[in-house]
């Protein structure tokens, strides 16, 4: 049972914008500990694609933007292609002094 | 170029033990935070450990009820997870990740290629 919760899968044609949702709870996000997205290719490593809510690490496209409201957070990617097809995972931290990952959604590119 | 090496993983019998390794390059982890995270076969990311930059800030997931310990040797540049009385439900793949070093507890901004351990009689 993940702490942070993600819708399972999510789908959309190329080019259109899909986004992914993560709930926390107030003791991690609403806490107003950040929120990191992971995106996992199949049988890859994950990959950090936005780190403290809204920032992308070099090399990263800008089609991949992230958002945080109250104790939630949303991943989205604009311009979608076939290459983002994976599993994104959010992670924050919670007051119990551990990292926390959401359950994880695995984008489809139709 | 950072790299992380996982090793140590396999097949061992409930109850047995195993020691992981992770050997850094392109970086010294005696500037870093690192951690464990593992992912059981079909599931999802579960954080397992943190060892910080001096080595005396130590943290695990209460779900390890203790089991598990991790080190590390600035000498060798690596990080270790020893594994004890361990169950299937430890199956999983191990991965090794170097805090975001930016960012406010992000578990990792550069991940090793994991190493498999299968918990099995």
């Amino acid at each position: 049972q993940s702490v942070l919760t993600q819708p399972p899968s999510v789908s959309g044609a190329p080019g259109q914008r899909v986004t992914i949702s993560c709930t926390g709870s107030n003791s991690n996000i609403g806490a107003g500990y950040p929120v990191h997205w992971y995106q996992q290719l199949p049988g890859a490593a994950p990959k950090l694609v936005i780190y403290d809510d809204t920032n992308r690490p070099s090399g990263v496209p800008d089609r991949f933007s992230g958002s945080k409201s109250g104790s939630s957070a949303s991943l989205a990617i604009t311009g979608l292609q076939a290459e983002d097809e994976a599993d994104y995972y959010c992670q924050s931290f919670d007051s119990s002094l551990s990292y926390v990952f959401g359950s994880g959604t695995t984008v489809t590119v139709l | 170029e950072v790299q992380l090496v996982e090793s140590g993983g396999g097949l061992v019998k409930p109850g047995g033990s195993l020691r992981l390794s992770c050997a850094a390059s392109g970086f010294t982890i005696n500037k870093y935070t690192m951690n464990w995270v593992r992912q059981a076969p079909g599931k999802g990311l579960e954080w397992v450990s943190s060892i910080d930059s001096s080595g005396n800030y130590i943290n695990y997931a209460d779900s390890l009820k203790g089991r598990f310990t991790i080190s590390k040797d600035n000498a060798k540049n690596s990080v270790y997870l020893q594994m004890n009385s361990l169950t299937a439900e430890d199956t999983a793949v191990y991965y090794c990740a170097r805090k975001i070093p930016i960012a406010v507890a992000g578990a990792g901004d550069y991940w090793g290629q994991g190493t498999l351990v299968t918990v099995s009689s």
